[in-house]
């Protein structure tokens, strides 16, 4: 069983740009959730995505979007990028939406606006 | 916004039992706390989860208060590997995790 992946690790860019990141599931895995973690605080929960549909989302604003697709990866998509997006970029996939299903987290993409 | 609260940190000395408290005063009948841990520059990884009743495992154990508002992740004999942040989690609808700020737990050689 693999584990989560992600990609970039790291990523610089500037004011208004904006950035893809990716993240590879475990192979069935129907569900993945994308985190913001900001320096020295706790994820923050940005949006689910199950079987390739959007299934919840957090306080973010729509520059933030995403994708999920058949081959378990699933994309992470920000608009407009402002310097407030610097931050730690978590994935985590998990079997289903069941309350005793695990998450299982990639390593992050740390992304920097300059 | 989270559901749950933690001491921001604690401290504990090696090989010695730990003791990681949470509150999660609004749990309903069916929602589960799940523990997470992040160990620095990696992302959170699963601790252990629990409904009702007590449970362990090979890393720690969960011991749930009789009226569920509350619960203690307990590390039995703390090593210096174990030194992390911890998030006790009330899952939303769809088991949508939404973080607070978590327990920073130093182990002391």
């Amino acid at each position: 069983e693999t584990g989560v992946t992600q990609s970039p690790t790291h990523l610089i860019k500037t004011r208004g740009q904006q950035v893809t990141l990716r993240c590879s599931s475990q192979s069935g895995h129907n569900t993945v959730s994308w985190y913001q973690q900001a320096l020295g605080q706790g994820p923050q929960f940005i949006f689910q995505y199950y079987r390739e549909e959007e299934n919840g989302r957090g306080n973010f604003p729509p520059r933030f979007s995403g994708l999920q697709f058949p081959n378990y990866s699933s994309e992470l998509n920000v608009n407009a990028l402002e310097l407030d997006d610097s931050a730690l970029y978590l994935c985590a996939s998990s079997l289903g939406l069941a309350f005793t299903d695990t998450q299982y987290f990639g390593p992050g993409t740390r992304l920097t606006v300059l | 916004d989270a559901k749950t609260t933690q001491p921001n940190s604690m401290e504990s000395n090696e090989e010695e039992p730990v003791h990681l408290p949470c509150n999660h005063s609004t749990i309903s009948g069916t929602d589960y706390i799940h523990w997470y841990r992040q160990l620095p520059s990696q992302g959170p990884e699963y601790v252990i989860h629990g409904l009702t009743s007590n449970v362990n495992n090979r890393m720690a154990s969960l011991a749930i208060a009789e009226d569920r508002k509350s619960s203690t992740l307990i590390l039995h004999r703390a090593t210096l590997r174990d030194a992390a942040v911890y998030y006790c989690i009330q899952p939303n609808t769809g088991n949508q995790f939404y973080f607070g700020t978590g327990t920073s737990l130093t182990v002391i050689p």
